[in-house]
């Protein structure tokens, strides 16, 4: 059974570094065609996709985004980390992580539940 | 980028409606084209993947269609559970959604 869970803090000030941990079970990210991908959303907003690590530590990144991003993994400790720095207002939102499996399903396929953080000083 | 615009943005209907929710692409995006159904505090759920394949468990009342630049998310019958917001999402170049479409009981 796989399963994801977001972690971090629920509220930053602004210019601040934004670090979210998505601690996952029931794969591997060392195992060929699987990735990990991070998702937002601004409350009563659509989805906004920020950024996917494949297996082989290949990274993708919103393109709008890109200059803020960071994403991490750490196979040992079956984490994935997001930073995204200088934060804003308009990043408040609940923050998703996601698991993919390119040999399967080649897109967002289970999601955890999500972490709000909300930006404010 | 790929900008992917949904229409209608909210749709009133009873159960039991044919319910039809439109996709557009501002590309080709082929056949990677998915569908999530998100309910209110919870996190989306994938309904459709490759345009038309269900995900395991999702009911047969939920059907994807088109190809290209414009897609469709039909509810043959429409249940109390589907009332629900429902985003498009190609994963051709990236993984970008639409706006999502609001499904609320007429």
């Amino acid at each position: 059974q796989i399963t994801l869970k977001e972690s971090g803090p629920t509220l930053v000030k602004p210019t601040q570094t934004l670090t979210l941990t998505c601690t996952f079970s029931g794969f591997s990210l060392s195992t060929t065609s699987v990735a990990v991908s991070w998702i937002r959303q601004p409350p009563g907003e659509a989805l906004e996709w920020l950024a996917l690590i494949f297996w082989d530590d290949d990274k993708r990144y919103s393109p709008s985004l890109k200059s803020r991003l960071t994403i991490t993994k750490d196979t040992s400790r079956n984490q994935v980390v997001l930073t995204m720095t200088n934060m804003d207002p308009v990043d408040t939102g609940t923050y998703y992580c996601a698991h993919m499996n390119t040999q399967e399903i080649q897109t967002l396929h289970y999601w955890g539940q999500g972490t709000l953080v909300t930006v404010s000083s | 980028d790929i900008q992917m615009t949904q229409s209608p943005s909210t749709l009133s209907a009873s159960v039991g409606d044919r319910v039809t929710i439109t996709c557009r692409a501002s590309q080709s995006v082929g056949s990677w084209l998915a569908w999530y159904q998100q309910k209110p505090g919870k996190a989306p759920k994938l309904l459709i993947y490759e345009v038309s394949r269900l995900e395991v468990g999702v009911p047969s009342r939920f059907s994807g269609s088109g190809s290209g630049t414009e897609f469709t998310l039909t509810i043959s019958s429409l249940q109390p559970d589907d009332f629900a917001t429902y985003y498009c999402q190609q994963y051709y170049s990236y993984w970008m959604f639409g706006q999502g479409t609001k499904v609320e009981i007429k």
